[in-house]
């Protein structure tokens, strides 16, 4: 069974500061992984994914991920953080050649001035 | 921009009661997916459909939920009886191809509280 983790439940950091949002998977085959974000009473928007190919992909609002494949790893990434970025972010997994998607329990960042 | 809508907002309802929720995905999207989201938690999947078959429905407690998605564009998903743990937000998504690892676009949802 496919599954995700998200070990930080909150994730505080300074304005202007790097932030990173972990997120490990594990699924049986090659990985299609994804990143969401939630802005209170809002929905569900994409950040970014990756697929195959460069293992570091950019997506919108300056977010990066790298894709580790030896660490199972997924990590949310961005230089230089806003507070425009607080929100709730979540790693979601799905195996490239079938079944559904697998979301994270989300983490909570947040970004002080 | 396209978005998916979803109708009600918010359904308060007692138990045993039936409840209907109602999703648009947006135009051209082959998958539709309802999920259902607990606080604090993450969405879990309930049913997929590619176009207007069901391609997963594992988790979709079939007693009492159903799904359509007749035509392969919108949706319907039901729960009959309603159940005091079914409070909870429920989601729907589209993705213009999810074989092919497309991206999913949510609605707003609908927050259920069953009383």
């Amino acid at each position: 069974a496919q599954s995700v983790a998200q070990p930080e439940d909150q994730v505080n950091v300074a304005e202007g500061n790097p932030l990173t949002v972990k997120c490990t998977y594990s699924v049986s085959g090659n990985p299609y992984l994804f990143w969401y974000v939630q802005y209170p009473n809002r929905g569900l928007q994409f950040l970014l994914k990756y697929i195959t190919g460069d293992n570091l992909v950019k997506g919108s609002y300056g977010f990066e991920a790298e894709f580790n494949k030896s660490q199972t790893s997924f990590h949310l990434k961005k230089p230089s953080a806003l507070v425009s970025d607080s929100a709730l972010y979540f790693c979601a997994v799905r195996d490239a050649n079938a079944g559904k998607s697998t979301f994270g329990d989300g983490t909570t960042l947040t970004v002080k001035p | 921009e396209a978005e998916v809508a979803q109708s009600p907002r918010y359904k308060i309802t007692e138990k045993s009661q039936a409840v209907a929720f109602w999703c648009d995905p947006i135009s051209g999207h082959a998958t539709l997916y309802w999920y259902r989201q607990i606080l604090g938690q993450g969405p879990e999947l309930l049913v997929q459909f590619q176009d207007e078959s069901v391609v997963d429905d594992s988790q979709l407690p079939k007693d009492r939920f159903s799904a359509e998605r007749l035509k392969g564009v919108d949706s319907t998903l039901k729960i009959q009886p309603a159940e005091l743990g079914d409070s909870a937000m429920y989601l729907c998504a589209s993705s213009l191809d999810d074989l092919r690892g497309t991206e999913a676009f949510f609605g707003q949802g609908t927050r259920l509280t069953v009383v």
